[in-house]
Parts: structure tokens; C-alpha cells; sequence
């Protein structure tokens, strides 16, 4: 049974570019949550999407945006790239819309750099 | 509002060494509190929890109880191994997302 796997795994970008992460989340989940982890800290809550809608959102501005398709897969969109949105992206998939979080599964992230 | 203090790393140990890595967190009520592990190029993985005061969360060695009075959650072990490096952190739910401390990166020395 494959776990949450994350595309691609390293990625660099210049400043004002765009960017698209993908997330394939464990299987029987529904459920899509993306993170930022900036280097030496926790990760940050961007967002959470279930049945293809965002339904809860950190404080992160409208340049990261994602979608979820009918496979419960889902994108993370980053455009007018900034230095500071260098990071490991985390991706986690957990069943059903305010489920117990203790069932989040985490994928190994994709490492952006912005040059 | 709601957050998660850890203690500042890095935390350097020789293998057997006694490990404590503390955790406090302001929130309202009394949430869920966990510890998850993060090993050199993957993700987190959940490595204990408590869901209620006085709770004790145990799982390869490592234990943390749930202090209500001081709005803890202290992670300990034994004896670490080397096996053991990584980075810690501490965390509660928010709503439907996680709030995570800074982490707390533990290198264990043979």
C-alpha cells in the first residue's frame, strides 16, 4: 500500500516564476492537507481540501493556490515566486473532512529554491 | 493565539544518553497534544500522543504525559541510539490542521 507520494522531489525556480507541486495522497484517503516548512522551523498550515474544494486556509496570501481532482489527488500552486517561498512542501492525506488528525499521513515533501 | 513552544536544538547525546525534549503550548481547552518524528529526507511521522490530561503517550521507547497544570507535554527516552537522530515536534490540532513547534533536532553520538 503506497503512502502519500509527492512530485517532484527537488525543484528550482527563479524569483517571479510559477510553480506546481502535485500529491497523491495514501490510498482510501480523501482528504488533502498542504504545509510549508521553512529551514529550522515546524511546518505551517496553507491549506485543506476535501471533495476538490478548499475548505480551510492558513494565512498564506492568493499567490499559493491548489486544486483536488476526483482521485482525491491534488496540486499546489505558487505563482510571483519569492525567495522566501523556499521551503520543503509538505503534502498529508487523512480521511474524511475533520477527521482525527492523529490519522494524517505525511509524504516527503518536494524542496523548492527560488534563486 | 494558539501555539507550541519546544526547547531550542540542536540536542547532541551519546548513544544510551537520557533524553528529555521539552514541549509547552497555549490553547483553548485542552486539545490533543502529539510528538511526531522527522528522519534525514522524509516526511513526519507520528510518533506518540495523548489526547487527555495525565495521558501517557509511549511508542519506541519514547514517552510524554500530558500535563494539564503546566501545559506540557515533555518528550522522553531512556536510553536514545543512534538510530534516533532526527528532528522532533511537538504539535496540537488547530481547527482541521496541525499547529507545530519550531522542532528540535537531536544527533545521537556512538
Amino acid at each position: 500500500d503506497a503512502g502519500v507520494t509527492q512530485s517532484p522531489t527537488h525543484l528550482i525556480k527563479t524569483r517571479g516564476q510559477q510553480v506546481t507541486l502535485r500529491c497523491s495522497p495514501k490510498s482510501g484517503h480523501d482528504t488533502v492537507s498542504w504545509y510549508q516548512q521553512a529551514l529550522g522551523q515546524g511546518p505551517q498550515f496553507i491549506f485543506q481540501y476535501y471533495e476538490e474544494e478548499e475548505r480551510q486556509r492558513g494565512n498564506f496570501p492568493d499567490r499559493f493556490s491548489g486544486h483536488q481532482f476526483p482521485n482525491y489527488s491534488s496540486e499546489l500552486n505558487v505563482n510571483a515566486l519569492l525567495l522566501g517561498d523556499s521551503a520543503l512542501y509538505l503534502c498529508a492525506s487523512s480521511l474524511g473532512y475533520g477527521g482525527a488528525l492523529d490519522t494524517q499521513y505525511f509524504g516527503p515533501g518536494t524542496r523548492l529554491t527560488v534563486l | 493565539g494558539d501555539s507550541v513552544t519546544q526547547m531550542e536544538g540542536p540536542v547532541t547525546l551519546s548513544e544510551e544518553a537520557f533524553l528529555t525534549i521539552n514541549c509547552t503550548y497555549t490553547a483553548t481547552g485542552y486539545p490533543s497534544l502529539f510528538w511526531y518524528v522527522q528522519y534525514p529526507g522524509e516526511g513526519l511521522q507520528l510518533l506518540l500522543k495523548a489526547t487527555k490530561a495525565d495521558d501517557k503517550g509511549s511508542n519506541k521507547g519514547f514517552e510524554a504525559t500530558y500535563r494539564k497544570e503546566t501545559t506540557s507535554f515533555h518528550l522522553e527516552k531512556g536510553s536514545v541510539q543512534v538510530s534516533d537522530s532526527a528532528v522532533y515536534f511537538c504539535a496540537h490540532p488547530n481547527n482541521n490542521d496541525m499547529r507545530f513547534g519550531a522542532g528540535t533536532r537531536l544527533t545521537v553520538k556512538p
